[in-house]
């Protein structure tokens, strides 16, 4: 199984931009089997998919944050990257990367469940 | 979007017990859905996926059924190691969770 480390502020300010990184290890993110995304959890509550990527640039974006969402990938440093533009306390949460696996159904292919996680990073908006 | 709704939110239960949480979507999903452990402080470990196939590695006792719009996931016999919050997830339509089930100490 590969390893996902997320790394990044912990801290943010009200209306600037959260930007996470997350490091892969044991895994290509070039491979043409996976996607790469993002998940996050506010403390005490459920998880939120935010967005995953195709090392080719593809990307899908939950609806409700895609306006403030940018997912990248640099393949040279085999990481992708979060950026999170306008952030609010709203914004507060542990923020995990993980595996976006894919499977295949009637002749197409398509992108199903997260495994493995990465081990998460808590970022905080406040002032 | 499709909304996943889990129930119980909270399961109380003993070691031995066999446990069901149940997860229902707003509209059919086929069998694509997945259920996830997640331990405090820990990120979530996938166990079921395609709604009733065991990801490599996890114990028999979990199994995952259903179809459409309604999923259970079923623990046979609760050890110590099994107490955690369970989440659903969706993945026929972009991908969304449900809001978690925790199963504590009875």
């Amino acid at each position: 199984q590969p390893q996902l480390q997320e790394s990044g502020p912990g801290l943010a300010k009200p209306s600037e931009t959260l930007s996470l990184i997350c490091t892969v290890s044991g895994d290509s993110v070039s491979s043409n089997s996976y996607y790469w995304g993002w998940i996050r959890q506010p403390p005490g509550k459920g998880l939120e998919w935010i967005g995953s990527m195709y090392y080719s640039g593809t990307t899908y974006y939950n609806p409700s944050l895609r306006s403030r969402v940018t997912i990248s990938v640099d393949t040279s440093k085999n990481q992708i990257s979060l950026k999170l533009s306008s952030v609010t306390a709203a914004d507060t949460a542990v923020y995990y990367c993980a595996r976006h696996v894919g499977y295949s159904d009637s002749g197409s292919y398509y992108w199903g469940w997260f495994d493995p996680w990465g081990q998460g990073t808590l970022v905080t908006v406040s002032s | 979007d499709i909304q996943m709704t889990q129930s119980p939110s909270t399961l109380s239960a003993s070691v031995g017990d066999r446990v069901t949480i149940t997860c229902r979507a707003s509209q059919s999903i086929s069998s694509w859905l997945a259920w996830y452990q997640q331990k405090p402080g820990k990120a979530p470990k996938l166990m079921i996926y395609k709604a009733s196939s065991l990801e490599s590695g996890v114990p028999s006792r979990f199994s995952g059924s259903g179809s459409g719009t309604e999923f259970t996931l079923t623990i046979s016999s609760l050890q110590p190691d099994d107490f955690a919050t369970y989440y659903c997830q969706q993945y026929n339509d972009y991908w969304t969770f449900g809001q978690g089930t925790k199963v504590e100490i009875k």
